[in-house]
């Protein structure tokens, strides 16, 4: 099955940008979609198709995919982003199409 | 507004059945998928499968099989997720979560989670 591979933490300052990266093989021929899950809550979709963000979710928040590599990127990052992020990805060929990463809990120090 | 909102937490012994119910409102219920995703404590995220809510043909991820149902009642706009036989190992928090009818779709709505607790 396809395999999704994220940091498990990434700590980043306030102010700063927070890069948080999955990492599959050929990633980057699929659409990737990020989820943002605070504890107690039920996770949040942050970023869809690779790079589009719902409303709602702030500019501050972008993705990119490309080869092996996808990034969610938070930029000028506040306390209230401290929280576990998810990618996700289908993969047509596996028995558990809809793969999600094993989760990055991102700190605000 | 869009929501989902799901049944109350439970706890049950070993062995015996779990229906987690899962209510949509603010949008025609059978014009998007609803899938069903399994996070055990202190775990991530895992997609159990996802039901067609037009034909209402489920399809079940590996390791989701015979134990596992999904089922729908449109004219209530609500999703099921039974587990039979439980085990200990089924403890954990239950989330559905709308995707579109394309494959690749994002889960764009989710439900708050329902816990369930196998405990003796």
């Amino acid at each position: 099955s396809y395999v999704l591979t994220q940091p498990p933490s990434v700590s980043v300052a306030p102010g700063k940008t927070a890069r948080i990266t999955c990492g599959g093989n050929n990633i980057g021929s699929k659409s990737v979609h990020w989820y943002q899950q605070k504890p107690g809550q039920a996770p949040v979709l942050v970023i869809y198709y690779d790079s589009d963000r719902p409303s709602g979710i702030p500019e501050r928040f972008s993705g990119s995919n490309s080869g092996n590599t996808a990034t969610l990127t938070i930029s000028r990052v506040e306390a209230g982003d401290e929280a576990d992020y998810y990618c996700q990805v289908w993969d047509s060929s596996s028995d558990h199409p809809k793969v999600f990463g094993g989760g990055t809990k991102l700190t605000v120090l | 507004q869009v929501q989902l909102v799901q049944s109350g937490s439970e706890l049950k012994k070993p062995g015996a059945s779990v229906k987690v119910s899962c209510k949509a409102s603010g949008y025609t219920f059978t014009s998007y998928a609803m899938n069903w995703v399994r996070q055990a404590p202190g775990q991530g995220l895992e997609w159990m499968g996802w039901i067609n809510t037009n034909t209402g043909n489920p399809t079940y991820a590996q390791g989701f099989t015979g134990r596992f149902v999904f089922s729908l009642d449109t004219s209530v706009s609500t999703a099921y997720l039974q587990i039979s036989s439980l085990k200990a190992e089924d403890t954990a928090v239950y989330y559905c979560a709308r995707g579109g009818m394309i494959i690749d779709d994002a889960f764009d709505i989710w439900g708050q989670g329902t816990m369930v607790t196998v405990s003796s």
